[in-house]
């Protein structure tokens, strides 16, 4: 079982650059989900995908960032125009089709903005 | 009101100590219930699910109340390791997506 895998662990960069982040779902997995934590909050959910379909999206999902899921299996979640409030933790999730069963979550990527 | 509601705490209880957490959720609309447990800089790992006529897990047991629309979360003989923090998660009746609370910080004390 290889779990959910991120990649990266930590990127920092100046304000007004671009950043992509990648999730690895379980293989077996359907359903994948983006969430945003800071500090002293629980995640907030950015947005689905079930296979290659993005099917649900936060309203705090801003025209500045774009997630896709190509072929259904990885997702690549993109930060344009970066602005030191998008420092905080993406974490990334994916589950069973079957909506009772829990999410599992990746390691997450710490975003720092200079 | 939050969807989700949780004291943050912190509970600082010494070991063997038994401590509940509640979780209040906002739409009686609600179908499915997770406690997750987040260590400091860690991403969420599932504790449990909740279901309808309470499970138990070794020293953990979770509770749902419906009709007051609040879950529970019970520690008996808290060991220094369940020091963490406790996510209530709540998933609307219709929707994939989950919500988080902000959390309930457990500190074992020896």
């Amino acid at each position: 079982d290889t779990g959910v895998s991120q990649n990266p662990r930590h990127k920092i960069t100046k304000r007004g650059q671009n950043v992509t982040f990648r999730c690895d779902p379980i293989s077996e997995h359907n359903r994948l989900y983006w969430y945003r934590q800071t500090l002293g909050q629980g995640p907030e959910f950015l947005t689905y995908f079930q296979n290659e379909a993005q099917l649900e999206k936060s309203r705090l999902l801003s025209d500045r960032f774009s997630a896709e899921r190509p072929k259904g299996s990885f997702s690549t979640l993109e930060i344009q125009r970066t602005e030191q409030g998008d420092s905080a933790m993406y974490l990334c999730a994916s589950s069973e089709t079957d909506s009772n069963q829990p999410q599992h979550f990746g390691d997450g990527t710490r975003l720092s903005i200079l | 009101r939050k969807e989700v509601e949780q004291d943050p705490g912190p509970f600082n209880v010494p070991e063997g100590a038994t401590v509940a957490f509640n979780c209040t959720y906002s739409n009686s609309a609600s179908q499915s219930f997770f406690w997750y447990r987040q260590d400091c800089r860690k991403e969420p790992k599932l504790l449990m699910s909740v279901y309808s006529s309470g499970n138990e897990d070794g020293r953990f047991t979770a509770q749902l109340n419906r009709a007051s629309q609040y879950i529970s979360l019970l520690i008996r003989d808290s060991k220094l390791s369940d020091s963490a923090t406790y996510l209530c998660v709540v998933r609307k009746t219709g929707y994939q997506k989950v919500t988080f609370g902000t959390g309930t910080k457990l500190q074992v004390i020896p």
